[in-house]
């Protein structure tokens, strides 16, 4: 079994600085690693994945986020961040390349503040 | 067309009506998913159907019935829910690849079902 656990539920920041949430997993398997964003009253996006490769992905708007195997993380970062930047974001893992039955984590609410 | 699409947006119904919600894409996907979210919680993965048959069914309690009546639509009937089953339903859809892979999930603007 897997299991993800993101490490702040909200993470207050001011707008251009810079952000990092946090992911870490835990699987007896290789995993394929996810991040989601919901903005409010809104359904799920895709932000980025790592299925294999490069442990560095990046996003288009502005968003990377680094595998490192031996600490079993994912985190999520963001140079400079915007308002438009406030959601919820979820790290998700699934066995095997199946995002469909993917295991999130609780999330962490990202407020970027003026 | 990467669009999943949920109707209705918003339902609000009681105990012993029965509805039903509906997903629908068109891209060509033959995985569909039904998940359930809670407020400030992350979905929770309902059903999963594959080329049009029920794969994973998560113990799901059965006034919550799901459908696929083809490879672009699926349902999910709703009979004598109760009122913790208000939350935020998530379709999404998928392709299906080499030993069941997938490596992206596509899912739609939910319907916020409130059960009064």
């Amino acid at each position: 079994a897997q299991s993800v656990t993101q490490l702040d539920s909200q993470v207050p920041v001011f707008e251009e600085a810079p952000v990092e949430l946090r992911c870490n997993y835990s699987s007896s398997v290789s995993v394929y690693l996810f991040w989601y964003v919901q903005y409010p009253n809104q359904g799920l996006q895709l932000l980025l994945k790592y299925l294999s490769g490069s442990t560095l992905v990046e996003s288009i708007n502005g968003f990377e986020a680094e595998f490192n195997k031996s600490q079993t993380s994912f985190h999520l970062r963001k140079p400079s961040v915007h308002i438009s930047d406030t959601a919820e974001y979820f790290c998700a893992v699934s066995k095997g390349t199946n995002a469909g039955k993917s295991t999130f984590g609780d999330g962490t609410t990202l407020t970027v503040k003026p | 067309d990467t669009e999943v699409t949920q109707t209705p947006k918003h339902l609000v119904m009681g105990m012993t009506n029965k509805k039903s919600l509906k997903c629908e894409q068109h891209m060509g996907h033959r995985a569909m998913y039904w998940y359930k979210q809670k407020a400030k919680k992350p979905p929770e993965l309902m059903f999963v159907y594959s080329y049009e048959k029920l794969s994973i069914n998560e113990s799901v309690p059965s006034r919550f019935s799901p459908e696929c009546p083809n490879s672009s639509l699926l349902n999910l009937h709703l009979h004598a829910l109760q009122p913790e089953d208000s939350a935020l339903y998530l379709c999404a859809s998928s392709q299906v690849g080499e030993g069941g892979a997938n490596t992206e999930a596509f899912f739609g603007q939910g319907t916020r079902l409130t059960v009064v």
